[in-house]
């Protein structure tokens, strides 16, 4: 079945320090969304991408999925303590069910 | 968010026990979901329900059963609770109808079974 694999699994970065996790799937992916999750509490939604080769910032924050579809990034400029928690990335699945298939997550950690 | 409740927030129960966890939302939403995370294992999907007569299982139903009672109320029932059903759980909503159907969680249940 589908699988979307994430890495790195955890990330220990000093503030200021870049970050960029990635999501692969050995299939086509029809979205891909991302998701935070502070320590402590439930993860939120980031953002979709739905277009080959699409990029979208969000302040901090450049989301980016692969010309074939088969893979995404969160890249963080100058990390900041507030972007300390887990990211995932979720697939929906192909066709009408759209249940979403969620990676690992990457825990983030920053010192400041 | 506060559109999507869970309870109780905490519970410890012994094993054996009957438990019911509850989620209601207020927006209005077809979809609802029930995942549990526990650490290294990102969010398992245990029931979902894409409308108030259409529920169907997820990848790790067994030991649990669910009830839609009405579009705002979803609940996951652990019939006879086991120390490995320790875990945070957690509701979600999406509406269903758009391209983007991102979910949107609750504050989750962390469960402790004795």
């Amino acid at each position: 079945g589908q699988q979307v694999m994430q890495i790195p699994q955890y990330q220990h970065v000093q503030e200021g320090e870049d970050f960029t996790t990635y999501c692969n799937s050995s299939t086509t992916l029809s979205n891909i969304q991302w998701y935070k999750q502070r320590p402590g509490g439930h993860p939120v939604f980031l953002i979709q991408l739905v277009k080959s080769g699409e990029v979208k910032k969000q302040k901090r924050l450049t989301f980016q999925f692969g010309e074939a579809k088969k893979n995404s990034s969160l890249h963080i400029t100058a990390t900041q303590t507030t972007d300390v928690g887990t990211y995932f990335c979720a697939d929906p699945e192909a066709g009408n069910n759209r249940k979403l298939i969620w990676g690992l997550g990457t825990s983030l950690a920053v010192n400041p | 968010d506060a559109d999507v409740t869970q309870t109780p927030r905490n519970r410890i129960t012994k094993t054996g026990k009957r438990i019911m966890l509850e989620c209601s939302q207020t927006k209005g939403h077809d979809r609802m979901y029930w995942y549990r995370q526990d650490p290294g294992l990102g969010l398992r999907l245990i029931y979902y329900s894409f409308d108030v007569k259409d529920i169907n299982k997820g990848e790790i139903s067994d030991g649990y059963s669910v009830s839609r009672q009405a579009q705002a109320k979803f609940s996951l029932s652990l019939e006879s609770a086991i120390p490995n059903q320790t875990a945070l759980y957690f509701c979600a909503t999406s509406i269903g109808a758009s391209r983007s159907d991102e979910q949107f969680f609750g504050p989750g249940t962390r469960l402790t079974v004795l």
